[in-house]
C-alpha cells in the first residue's frame, strides 16, 4: 500500500485477554517502531526495529508486551494479559533508513485498544 | 533522559504568525531536527526537517541558530486548520514526548 497499514483500527477487549495488533510499513523501510498514546497524551515510545531485529527494547512498559517482525516488512505488537492501564492508541511508524531520527518517520493511523 | 522541550500549549488567531521554540540540549552533531503536526484521531505527519540556519517549505519555516540547541518552527497566517499538536522529537530513541498543543481561534 501508499503508507503504513495498521490493523484493527479498534480494539475491545476483557480484562486479562491477550491482544495483538498488526503494522504493515511502507514496502522497503527498513526501520519500523511503536509507540502508545494515551488520551490526551504524548507519544511514548515503546520499540524499534532495523529489519527484523530490535535494538532497543527499551521503552516496552512490562514482560506482557512484546513485538516481532517478519521478513523486515510486517511487525506485530502483543499485549498478554492485557489491563485497563493498556488502553490507549498504539501507533507504528516506519522509515527508510536506520533509526535515530535523521528521516522522515510515516505513521500509521493507529490501533485503538480499550481493556473493559 | 535525552529529550526536547517545548511549550505545553500556544494560543493564536486566524491570520497570525505562530513561532514555535524547542530546545535540543542534546543533540548530536549528525542529528537533524524534525517536527511533526498531529491532528486529533490521525498519526503525526511530517512537517519539516534542517540541521542549521533556515529551511522553508509550503508549510512552515525551520530557524536553527548555530550552536544548534534550539529550534523554531514559524507557521505564517495560521488558520483554524492548523489547531494540532506539534511536537519536535528528540533524535535519541526518537521520544516524542508531550508537544506543543496549538488552538488557534477565529
Amino acid at each position: 500500500g501508499a503508507g503504513v497499514s495498521q490493523s484493527p483500527s479498534n480494539k475491545v477487549t476483557e480484562k486479562g485477554k491477550d491482544v495483538e495488533l498488526r503494522c504493515d510499513p511502507i514496502s522497503g523501510h527498513t526501520a519500523l517502531y511503536w509507540y502508545r498514546q494515551s488520551l490526551g497524551q504524548g507519544l511514548e515510545f515503546l520499540i524499534y526495529f532495523q529489519g527484523n531485529s530490535a535494538p532497543d527494547k527499551s521503552g516496552l512498559p512490562s514482560d506482557r508486551f512484546s513485538a516481532e517482525r517478519t521478513g523486515g516488512s510486517v511487525s506485530t505488537l502483543t499485549i498478554q494479559r492485557t489491563q485497563q492501564e493498556d488502553s490507549a492508541v498504539y501507533l507504528c511508524a516506519s522509515s527508510l533508513g536506520a533509526g535515530g531520527g535523521n528521516g522522515e518517520l510515516f505513521f500509521g493511523e493507529g490501533s485503538r485498544l480499550t481493556v473493559l | 533522559l535525552a529529550k526536547t522541550t517545548q511549550p505545553i500549549s500556544m494560543d493564536s488567531y486566524e491570520g497570525q504568525e505562530v513561532n514555535i521554540t524547542c530546545s535540543h540540549n542534546n543533540i548530536a552533531t549528525n542529528d537533524y531536527i524534525t517536527w511533526y503536526q498531529q491532528f486529533p484521531s490521525q498519526g503525526p505527519r511530517f512537517i519539516i526537517q534542517g540541521y542549521k540556519t533556515k529551511v522553508t517549505n509550503e508549510v512552515a519555516s525551520l530557524f536553527i541558530p548555530a550552536d544548534r540547541k534550539s529550534s523554531t518552527l514559524s507557521l505564517p497566517r495560521v488558520s483554524l486548520s492548523d489547531t494540532a499538536v506539534y511536537y519536535c522529537p528528540h533524535t535519541d530513541k526518537l521520544i516524542f514526548g508531550t508537544g506543543t498543543r496549538l488552538q488557534v481561534f477565529p
